[in-house]
Protein backbone atom coordinates (compact mmCIF):
# COMPACT_ATOMS: atom_id res chain seq x y z
CA UNK A 1 0.00 0.00 0.00
CA UNK A 2 1.43 3.60 -0.49
CA UNK A 3 1.90 5.51 1.96
CA UNK A 4 3.03 9.03 2.57
CA UNK A 5 4.20 10.12 6.40
CA UNK A 6 5.50 14.16 6.94
CA UNK A 7 7.16 13.32 10.43
CA UNK A 8 7.04 17.23 11.39
CA UNK A 9 3.81 18.58 12.50
CA UNK A 10 4.49 22.16 12.79
CA UNK A 11 7.38 24.11 11.69
CA UNK A 12 8.46 27.84 11.98
CA UNK A 13 10.92 29.68 10.10
CA UNK A 14 11.96 33.88 10.58
CA UNK A 15 11.16 35.77 7.32
CA UNK A 16 14.28 35.48 4.93
CA UNK A 17 15.48 32.45 5.99
CA UNK A 18 15.18 29.34 4.79
CA UNK A 19 13.64 26.36 5.87
CA UNK A 20 12.90 22.13 4.90
CA UNK A 21 9.36 20.56 5.34
CA UNK A 22 10.14 16.68 4.85
CA UNK A 23 8.62 13.87 3.13
CA UNK A 24 9.10 10.21 3.46
CA UNK A 25 6.76 8.15 1.02
CA UNK A 26 6.79 4.24 0.04
CA UNK A 27 5.54 2.56 -3.25
CA UNK A 28 6.05 -0.41 -5.02
CA UNK A 29 5.49 1.09 -8.68
CA UNK A 30 8.86 2.06 -10.38
CA UNK A 31 7.04 5.21 -12.04
CA UNK A 32 5.07 8.20 -9.89
CA UNK A 33 4.89 11.54 -9.48
CA UNK A 34 5.39 13.65 -6.44
CA UNK A 35 3.55 16.73 -5.18
CA UNK A 36 3.87 19.30 -2.62
CA UNK A 37 0.70 21.71 -2.11
CA UNK A 38 0.45 24.30 0.06
CA UNK A 39 -2.69 25.46 1.89
CA UNK A 40 -2.94 29.32 3.24
CA UNK A 41 -5.41 29.70 5.71
CA UNK A 42 -8.13 30.65 3.17
CA UNK A 43 -8.32 27.15 2.35
CA UNK A 44 -7.47 27.45 -1.01
CA UNK A 45 -5.17 24.22 -1.70
CA UNK A 46 -2.70 25.19 -4.52
CA UNK A 47 0.16 22.67 -6.05
CA UNK A 48 3.65 24.50 -5.41
CA UNK A 49 5.57 22.02 -7.35
CA UNK A 50 5.93 18.36 -8.60
CA UNK A 51 8.33 15.87 -9.26
CA UNK A 52 8.48 12.62 -11.96
CA UNK A 53 10.40 9.46 -9.96
CA UNK A 54 12.11 8.77 -13.29
CA UNK A 55 13.74 12.39 -13.46
CA UNK A 56 17.05 12.10 -11.45
CA UNK A 57 17.08 16.19 -11.79
CA UNK A 58 15.43 17.96 -8.34
CA UNK A 59 12.60 20.13 -9.18
CA UNK A 60 12.73 24.54 -8.50
CA UNK A 61 10.00 26.97 -8.65
CA UNK A 62 10.93 30.23 -7.98
CA UNK A 63 11.90 29.70 -4.10
CA UNK A 64 10.43 26.69 -3.39
CA UNK A 65 12.56 23.56 -4.74
CA UNK A 66 12.97 19.67 -4.04
CA UNK A 67 15.28 17.43 -2.35
CA UNK A 68 14.40 14.07 -4.16
CA UNK A 69 15.95 11.18 -2.85
CA UNK A 70 14.60 8.06 -4.59
CA UNK A 71 16.08 5.24 -2.83
CA UNK A 72 15.24 6.72 0.15
CA UNK A 73 11.88 6.85 -0.59
CA UNK A 74 12.78 10.88 0.63
CA UNK A 75 10.99 14.22 -0.65
CA UNK A 76 12.09 16.73 1.10
CA UNK A 77 10.78 20.71 0.14
CA UNK A 78 13.10 23.74 0.79
CA UNK A 79 11.83 27.00 1.26
CA UNK A 80 13.86 29.69 0.77
CA UNK A 81 14.06 33.75 1.23
CA UNK A 82 10.92 32.65 3.19
CA UNK A 83 8.08 35.37 3.20
CA UNK A 84 4.91 35.94 5.50
CA UNK A 85 2.94 34.46 2.39
CA UNK A 86 4.48 31.28 2.65
CA UNK A 87 2.46 30.99 6.28
CA UNK A 88 0.50 27.67 5.46
CA UNK A 89 -0.11 23.95 5.78
CA UNK A 90 1.81 21.93 3.48
CA UNK A 91 1.17 18.82 1.92
CA UNK A 92 2.88 16.00 0.28
CA UNK A 93 1.42 13.70 -2.40
CA UNK A 94 1.95 10.46 -4.33
CA UNK A 95 0.26 9.77 -7.21
CA UNK A 96 1.42 5.92 -8.27
CA UNK A 97 -1.54 5.54 -11.37
CA UNK A 98 -4.32 4.05 -9.46
CA UNK A 99 -6.26 7.11 -9.64
CA UNK A 100 -5.94 8.48 -6.55
CA UNK A 101 -3.43 10.22 -4.64
CA UNK A 102 -1.84 9.72 -1.17
CA UNK A 103 -1.50 12.88 1.12
CA UNK A 104 0.33 13.04 4.26
CA UNK A 105 -0.82 14.74 7.48
CA UNK A 106 0.98 17.85 7.01
CA UNK A 107 3.12 20.41 8.05
CA UNK A 108 1.82 23.45 9.73
CA UNK A 109 4.37 26.60 8.78
CA UNK A 110 4.57 29.53 10.43
CA UNK A 111 6.77 32.66 8.95
CA UNK A 112 7.40 34.82 11.48
CA UNK A 113 8.12 38.78 11.29
CA UNK B 1 -9.84 29.84 -16.95
CA UNK B 2 -12.26 30.16 -14.09
CA UNK B 3 -11.32 27.74 -11.43
CA UNK B 4 -12.47 24.83 -9.61
CA UNK B 5 -16.07 25.85 -7.60
CA UNK B 6 -17.64 24.08 -5.02
CA UNK B 7 -20.96 25.13 -3.47
CA UNK B 8 -22.02 25.70 -0.66
CA UNK B 9 -19.40 27.13 1.43
CA UNK B 10 -20.25 26.10 4.72
CA UNK B 11 -23.57 23.91 5.73
CA UNK B 12 -25.02 22.79 9.09
CA UNK B 13 -27.13 19.48 9.57
CA UNK B 14 -28.01 17.72 12.18
CA UNK B 15 -27.31 14.09 13.09
CA UNK B 16 -29.21 11.74 10.89
CA UNK B 17 -30.05 14.32 7.61
CA UNK B 18 -28.54 14.09 4.49
CA UNK B 19 -26.46 16.18 2.48
CA UNK B 20 -26.04 17.00 -1.03
CA UNK B 21 -22.28 18.49 -2.25
CA UNK B 22 -21.75 19.91 -5.44
CA UNK B 23 -18.42 20.48 -7.89
CA UNK B 24 -17.90 22.03 -10.95
CA UNK B 25 -13.98 21.22 -11.94
CA UNK B 26 -11.98 23.68 -14.43
CA UNK B 27 -13.53 23.86 -18.15
CA UNK B 28 -11.84 20.63 -19.80
CA UNK B 29 -11.24 18.64 -17.16
CA UNK B 30 -12.69 15.05 -16.88
CA UNK B 31 -11.21 13.89 -13.80
CA UNK B 32 -13.07 14.83 -10.17
CA UNK B 33 -11.73 13.82 -6.69
CA UNK B 34 -13.51 14.17 -3.32
CA UNK B 35 -11.50 14.32 -0.22
CA UNK B 36 -12.49 14.74 3.64
CA UNK B 37 -10.13 16.99 5.57
CA UNK B 38 -10.00 16.73 9.28
CA UNK B 39 -7.55 18.06 11.53
CA UNK B 40 -6.60 14.81 12.75
CA UNK B 41 -6.54 12.73 9.84
CA UNK B 42 -5.59 15.11 6.83
CA UNK B 43 -6.79 14.10 3.70
CA UNK B 44 -8.59 11.23 3.36
CA UNK B 45 -9.58 10.24 0.00
CA UNK B 46 -13.27 9.44 -0.61
CA UNK B 47 -13.89 8.60 -4.70
CA UNK B 48 -12.25 9.70 -8.14
CA UNK B 49 -15.02 10.04 -11.22
CA UNK B 50 -14.05 10.02 -14.52
CA UNK B 51 -16.40 10.27 -17.80
CA UNK B 52 -19.13 9.69 -15.09
CA UNK B 53 -17.72 6.41 -13.72
CA UNK B 54 -15.88 6.12 -10.63
CA UNK B 55 -12.54 4.67 -10.87
CA UNK B 56 -11.48 4.19 -7.38
CA UNK B 57 -12.97 4.83 -4.20
CA UNK B 58 -11.56 4.93 -0.53
CA UNK B 59 -12.09 3.31 2.40
CA UNK B 60 -15.83 4.88 3.24
CA UNK B 61 -18.82 3.52 4.43
CA UNK B 62 -21.45 3.55 1.95
CA UNK B 63 -23.06 6.24 3.13
CA UNK B 64 -20.80 8.32 1.39
CA UNK B 65 -21.48 8.36 -2.26
CA UNK B 66 -21.23 10.46 -5.36
CA UNK B 67 -21.72 10.28 -8.97
CA UNK B 68 -20.34 12.78 -12.07
CA UNK B 69 -22.57 14.18 -15.38
CA UNK B 70 -22.11 14.54 -18.94
CA UNK B 71 -20.38 18.09 -17.95
CA UNK B 72 -18.33 16.79 -15.74
CA UNK B 73 -19.89 18.61 -12.36
CA UNK B 74 -19.71 15.75 -9.77
CA UNK B 75 -21.85 15.52 -7.12
CA UNK B 76 -21.30 13.94 -3.74
CA UNK B 77 -23.66 12.63 -0.85
CA UNK B 78 -23.95 11.79 2.49
CA UNK B 79 -26.48 9.95 4.10
CA UNK B 80 -27.28 9.80 7.58
CA UNK B 81 -24.94 12.17 8.71
CA UNK B 82 -22.78 11.58 12.31
CA UNK B 83 -21.13 14.01 14.34
CA UNK B 84 -17.70 12.55 12.96
CA UNK B 85 -18.88 14.00 9.06
CA UNK B 86 -18.08 17.41 10.48
CA UNK B 87 -15.23 18.24 8.03
CA UNK B 88 -14.29 20.53 5.33
CA UNK B 89 -15.00 18.29 1.46
CA UNK B 90 -13.01 19.16 -0.99
CA UNK B 91 -12.96 18.41 -4.54
CA UNK B 92 -10.17 18.44 -6.96
CA UNK B 93 -9.87 18.46 -10.80
CA UNK B 94 -7.52 17.04 -13.28
CA UNK B 95 -7.95 16.17 -16.99
CA UNK B 96 -7.84 12.78 -15.71
CA UNK B 97 -4.37 11.54 -17.37
CA UNK B 98 -2.85 9.28 -14.32
CA UNK B 99 0.13 9.33 -12.53
CA UNK B 100 0.89 12.51 -14.13
CA UNK B 101 -2.08 14.65 -13.62
CA UNK B 102 -1.96 17.55 -11.21
CA UNK B 103 -4.95 18.08 -9.62
CA UNK B 104 -6.57 21.43 -8.73
CA UNK B 105 -8.70 22.32 -5.78
CA UNK B 106 -12.02 24.05 -5.09
CA UNK B 107 -12.30 26.27 -1.36
CA UNK B 108 -14.22 22.97 0.10
CA UNK B 109 -17.17 22.68 1.46
CA UNK B 110 -17.35 23.26 5.45
CA UNK B 111 -20.01 20.66 7.11
CA UNK B 112 -20.92 20.94 10.39
CA UNK B 113 -22.97 18.43 11.91
CA UNK B 114 -24.90 19.29 15.20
Amino acid sequence: AQTVTQSQPEMSVQEAETVTLSCTYDTSENNYYLFWYKQPPSRQMILVIRQEAYKQQNATENRFSVNFQKAAKSFSLKISDSQLGDTAMYFCASNSGTYKYIFGTGTRLKVLA
Amino acid sequence: KAGVTQTPRYLIKTRGQQVTLSCSPISGHRSVSWYQQTPGQGLQFLFEYFSETQRNKGNFPGRFSGRQFSNSRSEMNVSTLELGDSALYLCASSLGQGRADTQYFGPGTRLTVL
